[in-house]
């Protein structure tokens, strides 16, 4: 039970912004929603994370719900290199980490 | 600082055989995970650790051991080796529960 989810795949364009939705509609209070992304054959690393408001870092934004049920990360220049899998994930401190298939974005030059 | 590290990066087992995967952290992070992926799918969280001396299971812990006798170190081990667990073997690390996880480059393993 990944608790997420999330569309199997989308397609954007380079250089168009690229809104990844996620679904996770049974969050608890203390559940932070993290996104990873995996590049081929790499081991996934850190885009971002939230609680609560909305937040930005260099890579990318995160817009999450007033009612935290979804969330949406947000890639402002899909650029060819951003072509992964992108996952996006509920975690607590004391929770078990569950990593659902995720997103598989293509980036059209 | 090298992060995660994980060795060896590539390993051909036959059926029955054992093996220990490596898995080495210098950021001073209190847990620890297993992760297994296997082609086209998602990962699948094997033990993790939230400390020396403490370790539990994850999603899909048979035919797999672990330890954790020193903070840096998380070792996997698989006993008596499957085709099944053919799969790349991914650890990572993070400061607490809550905090992003830091992943190493992957063990790549072949059971034959």
């Amino acid at each position: 039970d990944a608790k997420t989810t999330q569309p199997n795949s989308m397609e954007s364009n380079e250089e168009e912004p690229v809104h990844l939705p996620c679904n996770h509609s049974t969050i608890s209070g203390t559940d932070y929603i993290h996104w990873y992304r995996q590049l081929p054959s790499q081991g996934p690393e850190y885009v971002i994370h939230g609680l609560t408001s909305n937040v930005n870092n260099r890579m990318a934004s995160l817009a999450i719900a007033e009612d935290r049920k979804s969330s949406t990360l947000i890639l402002h220049r899909a650029t060819l290199r951003d072509a992964a899998v992108y996952y996006c994930i509920r975690k607590t401190s004391y929770d078990k980490v569950i990593f659902g298939p995720g997103t598989s974005l293509s980036v059209i030059p | 600082n090298a992060g995660v590290t994980q060795t060896p990066k590539f390993r051909i087992l036959k059926i029955g055989q054992s093996m220990t995967l490596q898995c080495t952290q210098d950021m001073n992070h209190n847990y620890m995970y297993w992760y297994r992926q296997d082609p086209g799918m998602g990962l699948k969280l094997i033990y993790y650790s939230v400390g020396a001396g403490i370790t539990d299971k994850g999603e899909v812990p048979n035919g797999y051991n672990v330890s954790r006798s020193t903070t840096e170190d998380f070792p996997l081990r698989l006993e008596l080796a499957a085709p099944s667990q053919t799969s790349v073997y991914f650890c990572a690390s993070s400061l607490r529960g809550e905090e992003t996880q830091y992943f190493g480059p992957g063990t790549r393993l072949l059971v034959l």
